[in-house]
């Protein structure tokens, strides 16, 4: 199946700094990909869709200019999220759906746990 | 809006029983997808079926089958002579046909199999 890979992995931060979380398509292109945030025990919630060529669209309630989307390539869309606070703890997960003019199925990447101390 | 219900928080089993997993969905478009991922402990999802709206026929996969009902909105999902590698928590999901095409969430079910 359709491969998607997120980098780092882990990462941890002291407050107030910057974190950038890639996330890529290795064997196909994607002109959408999705951000989601899962907190403990919690369920995945959709943070916003990241599209080629164009503006994030961000779900309610999430901050453009704290969580930003660049969408630079068919293959590779990044989350920063700038000057991170303890709350911003969570494990970030990228999708991306295959492309095609049909409705594919969507892969996640294996996901980025931030910890902001 | 879209809404997805896993009724169910936690599940215990013993090895070898037969488990379901029970989703409820809510969608006013006719034309929708639904899916189940499995996330084991490293957080990883993995993706296990997915549905569309027209076709209610069960599936069967190995250990796992599922059984979509649209006169009472549901999905559910079970597995057979259950294994603790089975162990994990799993999603259901729900997806429009148009547009972003972006994901809507159960809140999961934690599903743990004791040897």
């Amino acid at each position: 199946g359709a491969v998607v890979s997120q980098h780092p992995s882990r990462v941890i931060c002291k407050s107030g700094t910057s974190v950038k979380i890639e996330c890529r398509s290795l064997d196909f292109q994607a002109t959408t990909m999705f951000w989601y945030r899962q907190f403990p025990k919690q369920s995945l919630m959709l943070m916003a869709t990241s599209n080629e060529g164009s503006k994030a669209t961000y779900e309610q309630g999430v901050e453009k200019d704290k969580f930003l989307i660049n969408h630079a390539s068919l293959t590779l869309s990044t989350l920063t999220v700038t000057s991170a606070h303890p709350e911003d703890s969570s494990f970030y997960i990228c999708s991306a759906p295959t492309s095609g003019g049909a409705f594919e199925t969507q892969y996640f990447g294996p996901g980025t746990r931030l910890l902001v101390l | 809006a879209q809404k997805v219900t896993q009724a169910q928080t936690e599940i215990s089993v013993v090895e070898k029983e037969d488990v379901t997993l029970d989703c409820v969905y809510e969608t006013r478009d006719t034309t929708y997808y639904l899916f189940w991922y499995k996330q084991p402990p490293s957080g990883e999802l993995v993706f296990l079926i997915r549905r569309n709206s027209f076709d209610e026929q069960n599936e069967i996969s190995g250990r796992y089958s599922w059984n979509f009902q649209k006169s009472t909105s549901s999905f559910n999902f079970t597995i057979t002579a259950s294994q603790v590698v089975d162990s994990a928590v799993y999603f259901c999901a729900l997806s429009l046909a148009q547009g972003a095409q972006k994901l809507v969430f159960g809140q999961g079910t934690r599903l743990t199999i004791n040897p």
